[in-house]
């Protein structure tokens, strides 16, 4: 089955405490990206990765850290969580190249509820 | 800039008929496409539709259809015969064809709007 993993689901944590989230794909794509998602401003890119060892800026990058040492894996790394962190967070990938990726979906994890006290 | 506007945070229906939920977006590249996502309660983004700036009808997908009005710039969602599954909140999104040759700012999404049908 086609999908996008997400671990873990549901994090508590606190602040400070360097945390991973874990994303993996299995549809070979190149284009990987993670998103946060908080009430009223809909979901926001972090950062993005155009392929392997490829990895650039969202709109939203402060605080969090990439890597994309393999293609199907793009982990979201907070080195030292804050409260303002506390958020929702999706992975999502799709394939990369082409004319008609204009009309690509992008597939989605299922999500990784993150509460930073 | 904002480039996806979704002014309806909330919005009613009764089970059965019709609804339609707003979506405004701003783009000077003439080529792009917009989707709508749903979210229910238990979180997962699921793709509704898409429409391309290009494309002469506007889409359907079982009882989902896109009002597409390229003038205007909006790509209303309009889901009819309302079912309480269809409980959720929505999500409009663009990519534009100015980025189709990198990942830079793929992909917009609107604020959303919490759906909810009433029995």
């Amino acid at each position: 089955e086609a999908q996008v993993t997400q671990n873990p689901r549901y994090l508590i944590t606190v602040t400070g405490k360097k945390l991973t989230v874990t994303c993996s794909q299995n549809m070979n794509h190149e284009y990987m990206s993670w998103y946060r998602q908080d009430p009223g401003l809909g979901l926001r890119q972090i950062y993005y990765s155009m392929n392997v060892e490829v990895t650039d800026k969202g709109d939203v990058p402060e605080g969090y850290k990439v890597s994309r040492k393999e293609k199907r894996n793009f982990p979201l790394i907070l080195e030292s969580p804050s409260p303002n962190q506390t958020s929702l967070y999706f992975c999502a990938s799709s394939t990369r190249g082409g004319p008609d990726r204009i009309q690509e979906t992008q597939y989605f994890g299922p999500g990784t509820r993150l509460l930073v006290l | 800039a904002q480039k996806i506007t979704q002014t309806q945070p909330g919005m009613f229906v009764q089970e059965k008929e019709a609804v339609t939920l707003d979506c405004t977006y701003d783009t000077s590249d003439p080529s792009y496409g917009l989707f709508w996502y749903k979210q229910p309660s238990s979180g997962e983004m699921i793709f509704l539709i898409y429409q391309g700036s290009y494309d002469q009808q506007n889409a359907t997908e079982g009882r989902y259809s896109l009002n597409f009005q390229k003038a205007r710039k909006s790509a209303n969602l309009v889901i009819s015969a309302s079912q309480l599954g269809d409980s959720a909140m929505y999500f409009c999104a663009m990519r534009e064809g100015l980025y189709l040759g990198s990942a830079v700012n793929d992909m917009r999404f609107g604020a959303g709007t919490r759906l909810t049908v009433k029995p």
